[in-house]
């Protein structure tokens, strides 16, 4: 079965603190992975795309890595901010697959 | 820069009770999709669409039916409300199928059936 799998459910940081959050798949055939950001209350917003044939992308202070052989991806935040506080999930498009997989997210929370 | 737009933001449905979700994009895109999450959960496909005229069964269409008359609509039809059906629900869209398509996505609309 394909699936997706975010640990930890929940991360607190203190502020300036470089951070990864992960990701995990159960099939390396992915087509591509997405990295969204999701506010309470709100819809997500796509943070960074990674196709297959990539290793990382990167926008600002934010870093995904890919690593389809382990079935793993990461998103490093560099010095972290208070605005930095959501929710992330990562999200497989697998080959041959329409839609996407949700991982159920990792909820952050940067400390001032 | 409207992007999708989703209509209500809230809404409280007593069982057995139907009505429609309302999704419209400005982006003339092809693929429109309907999720919903459960609280502490990821998102689940509901349905699917690319193309006026075409949709698709996602993972859990069960209670629930669309149609795609046009572009830039994709409403998301509950006949007979459950409480199995509270939930967030977002509506979102992309340009086309290809592996640099980005989703965009609504505001979202909270369901509570009762």
């Amino acid at each position: 079965k394909q699936e997706v799998t975010q640990i930890p459910a929940a991360l607190s940081v203190p502020e300036g603190e470089n951070l990864v959050l992960n990701c995990s798949f159960t099939d390396s055939a992915i087509y591509n992975l997405q990295w969204f950001r999701q506010d309470p209350g709100k819809g997500l917003t796509s943070l960074l795309l990674i196709q297959s044939s990539q290793r990382e992308q990167t926008s600002g202070r934010l870093n995904a890595s890919l690593d389809k052989s382990s079935g793993r991806s990461t998103l490093y935040i560099a010095a972290s901010q208070p605005g930095d506080s959501a929710t992330y999930l990562c999200a497989v498009k697998w080959a041959g697959r329409r839609a996407l997989t949700f991982g159920s997210g990792t909820r952050l929370q940067v400390q001032p | 820069n409207a992007g999708v737009t989703q209509t209500p933001k809230f809404r409280i449905l007593k069982i057995g009770q139907s009505m429609t979700l309302q999704c419209t994009q400005d982006m003339n895109h092809n693929y429109m999709y309907w999720y919903r999450q459960d609280p502490g959960m990821g998102l689940k496909l509901i349905y699917y669409s690319v193309g006026a005229g075409i949709t698709d069964k996602g993972e859990v269409p069960n209670g629930y039916n669309v149609s795609r008359s046009t572009t830039e609509d994709f409403p998301l039809r509950l006949e007979l409300a459950a409480p199995s059906q509270t939930s967030v629900y977002f509506c979102a869209s992309s340009d086309r199928d290809s592996a640099n398509e980005k989703l965009f996505f609504g505001s979202g609309t909270q369901l509570s059936v009762l």
